[in-house]
C-alpha cells in the first residue's frame, strides 16, 4: 500500500520570504507521479505542480519548486517570495500508473502566510 | 474554475434521511472519484469510476451509494447515515486509465454535510 506522510500539521512565513513543505510516501512502485495541491478557504483543490517519478529534473511553476530525491521518496515544496494568497493547506498526493489513477494524498499542512 | 461543479455546497440531514450529492464535470475526463475529507485526515478514496463502470469501492459502508450514468455526471446517494459521517465530500475527474493516461485529478468545490 502507498502512503504519503506530511509531518508539518501547520507552519507560517512572512511575506516575500521562502518556505518548504515537506512531503514523504512509501512505494514499492518504480514509476509514479507526485503531486502538491492546494486548498485555500473556499475548499477548492488547485493543482500546484507535478512531478513524473522518470524524471529526475526537478519541477519548476513560476515561484513553486520542488525537491525529488526518488531513493529517499522524498518530494518537498518550496514557495518563493510567499504571498497572501498563497495562505492555504496544502497536500501532497502520489499517483500509481496503470492502475486506475489512483490518488492518495498526505493529511496537509497549514500554511499561513503573515503580513 | 475547475472544470468540476458540485451541488449542494452545503447539505444538513437527519439520520433517518435520504439525499443525494451531485457532481458534473465539462472536461471531457474519463475518470471520476468521490472522496471523503475529515479534518486532521488523510483525503479517503471513496469510489473510482473509469468509463462509467465502478472500479474501486474503499470498503465504503452500504448506506454510500454511488452512481455514474455517464462520463460527466457521477452521483452519490446517501441514506440512514450517522453523525459521523460528516465531512467535506470532494469530486474529482481526470483524464483516464491506462498507460500515458496520466494526469492530475481535477476537484469540485465539495459538499459539506452534516448529519444530525
Amino acid at each position: 500500500a502507498q502512503t504519503v506522510t506530511q509531518s508539518q500539521p501547520e507552519m507560517s512565513v512572512q511575506e516575500a520570504e521562502t518556505v518548504t513543505l515537506s512531503c514523504t510516501y512509501d512505494t514499492s512502485e518504480n514509476n509514479y507521479y507526485l503531486f502538491w495541491y492546494k486548498q485555500p478557504p473556499s475548499r477548492q483543490m488547485i493543482l500546484v505542480i507535478r512531478q513524473e517519478a522518470y524524471k529526475q529534473q526537478n519541477a519548476t511553476e513560476n515561484r513553486f519548486s520542488v525537491n525529488f530525491q526518488k531513493a529517499a521518496k522524498s518530494f518537498s515544496l518550496k514557495i518563493s517570495d510567499s504571498q497572501l494568497g498563497d495562505t492555504a493547506m496544502y497536500f501532497c498526493a502520489f499517483m500509481k500508473l496503470n492502475t486506475g489513477n489512483q490518488f492518495y494524498f498526505g493529511t496537509g499542512t497549514s500554511l499561513t502566510v503573515i503580513p | 474554475e475547475t472544470g468540476v461543479t458540485q451541488t449542494p455546497r452545503h447539505l444538513v440531514m437527519g439520520m433517518t434521511n435520504k439525499k443525494s450529492l451531485k457532481c458534473e464535470q465539462h472536461l471531457g475526463h474519463n475518470a471520476m472519484y468521490w472522496y471523503k475529507q475529515s479534518a486532521k485526515k488523510p483525503l479517503e478514496l471513496m469510489f473510482v469510476y473509469n468509463f462509467k463502470e465502478q472500479t474501486e469501492n474503499n470498503s465504503v459502508p452500504s448506506r454510500f451509494s454511488p452512481e455514474c450514468p455517464n462520463s460527466s455526471h457521477l452521483f452519490l446517494h446517501l441514506h440512514t447515515l450517522q453523525p459521523e459521517d460528516s465531512a467535506l465530500y470532494l469530486c474529482a475527474s481526470s483524464q483516464g486509465t491506462g498507460k500515458n493516461m496520466n494526469t492530475e485529478a481535477f476537484f469540485g468545490q465539495g459538499t459539506r454535510l452534516t448529519v444530525v
